[in-house]
């Protein structure tokens, strides 16, 4: 079956390093998001990618990058972890005229 | 850009009661309103959505209303049971041509029903 994972489920860092987390869909979906969610802001979008070699900024796109080098993957790179991304990361994909979309389980990041 | 706001942000009812939530949206183009429900340590799933050519769909327990005048859209729950409770996102987007597709959230609500 078609699915998204990402990994890992649990990260623990220490503030300064660089952290990338794998989002991988094996839907074939054109469109692969990267939101985060802390408590009182929902999910708000990082980045978003439409295509291989698209990629675009979303509402908290600081400090965050991302690249789209083949269908099925989106990692989503911290230059350099601060306390402030501690947070619960969500991939998702949709396809191109999508009916909304499917989510990864989530990447609980800390970073300490 | 889009701007999604969400009430309330908690919402307590007796099962059997119905719940409404309500969310308003800022961008006129936007045409796309799924709706979410995440349960306590696991993903967002979508339960319904309703596109702007249409002012409510149902399913089951489940309806959406959308108004878009006002621009706003409610979910509402009938003969809620303790397995509702969870937190409810509401979202919007903008599907024309598929050109733009990513979807702004709002904050979320946190249904409790009481058995």
């Amino acid at each position: 079956d078609a699915e998204i994972t990402q990994s890992p489920r649990h990260k623990i860092t220490e503030t300064g390093r660089q952290v990338t987390l794998a989002c991988h869909q094996t839907w074939n979906h054109n469109n692969m998001f990267w939101y985060r969610q802390d408590l009182g802001h929902g999910l708000r979008l990082i980045h978003y990618s439409y295509g291989v070699q698209d990629t675009n900024k979303g509402e908290v796109s600081d400090g965050y990058s991302v690249s789209r080098s083949n269908t099925e993957d989106l990692p989503l790179t911290l230059e350099s972890a601060a306390s402030s991304q501690t947070s619960v990361y969500f991939c998702a994909s949709s396809e191109s005229r999508g009916h909304g979309y499917t989510f990864g389980s989530g990447t609980r990041l800390t970073v300490v | 850009g889009e701007n999604v706001e969400q009430h309330p942000s908690t919402l307590s009812v007796q099962e059997g009661d119905s719940a409404v939530i309500k969310c308003t949206y800022s961008d006129s183009a936007s045409n796309y309103f799924p709706w979410y429900k995440q349960e306590l340590g696991k993903r967002p799933q979508l339960i319904i959505d309703i596109r702007s050519n249409v002012g409510e769909k149902k399913d089951q327990r489940i309806a959406v209303t959308l108004n878009k005048t006002a621009k706003h859209f409610s979910l509402h729950i009938t003969e809620t049971q303790p397995e509702d409770s969870a937190v409810y996102f509401c979202a919007a987007s903008n599907r024309y041509g598929g050109a733009t597709n990513k979807l702004i959230f709002g904050t979320g609500t946190l249904l409790a029903v009481q058995p």
